[in-house]
């Protein structure tokens, strides 16, 4: 079992401030195809989740670019560059290494 | 363009099975695994399995092994999640989403397990 563990649990965001979540990994995501499997997710309420990042650091097709994922091995970040009311959510990091774990998730709020 | 189209709300008893149904289009539903992930009232997000719609061979969490049965008939594009001995703590929304990556979901299906 690889334990996702998220940093902060909640945070509470400035309209047009950055923004950032931790997420750490009790085991290292990079695997031997080279690949880095970390995903990152938005769930605004009531609304399913939605793929943000993949692998890391790719943005996915539609994606705002004030989106960006970076780190790699345990240690990984979502940063949100200038946040908008539409980024408020519940943010989560997910690894899939044989089997898919979430972290507990980010709760943002305004 | 891609869409993963759910069951409805199901009501269950303890101790029953519930079927939850999942119709994938506007891509080719063999060429992608299809991931069951679930979700407690107010909790986060718990990955339950995979299925191969070319194959049927499915990947179950240690948790669900031996209560849950994943399955798909190609000739319709649908993958479903059975899951047997239901408790309370079985109440959750029951998702569908493609492949690893996860990029795409169904809307949710509601199961309530109650007396």
């Amino acid at each position: 079992e690889i334990v996702m563990t998220q940093t902060p649990l909640s945070l509470s965001v400035v309209p047009g401030q950055p923004a950032s979540i931790s997420c750490k990994s009790s085991q290292s995501l990079f695997y031997s195809d080279g690949k880095t499997y970390l995903y990152w997710y938005l769930q605004r309420p009531g609304q399913p989740p939605q793929l943000l990042i993949r692998e890391g650091s790719m943005r996915i097709s539609g994606v705002p670019d004030r989106f960006s994922g970076s780190g790699s091995g345990t240690d990984f970040t979502l940063k949100i560059s200038r946040v908008e009311a539409e980024d408020v959510g519940t943010y989560y990091c997910m690894h899939s290494i044989h089997i898919k774990e979430f972290g507990q998730g980010t709760k943002v709020e305004l | 363009q891609v869409q993963l189209v759910q069951s409805g709300a199901e009501v269950k008893k303890p101790g029953a099975s519930v079927k939850v149904s999942c119709k994938a289009s506007g891509y080719t539903f063999s060429e992608y695994y299809m991931h069951w992930v679930r979700q407690a009232p107010g909790q986060g997000l718990e990955w339950m399995g995979w299925i191969n719609p070319n194959t049927g061979v499915t990947d179950y969490a240690q948790k669900f092994q031996g209560r849950v049965t994943m399955t798909r008939d190609t000739s319709i594009s649908t993958a479903y999640m059975e899951l047997n001995r239901l408790t309370s703590d079985d109440t959750a929304v029951y998702y569908c989403t493609r492949e690893t990556a996860g990029d795409y979901w169904g809307q949710g299906t509601l199961v309530t397990v109650s007396s």
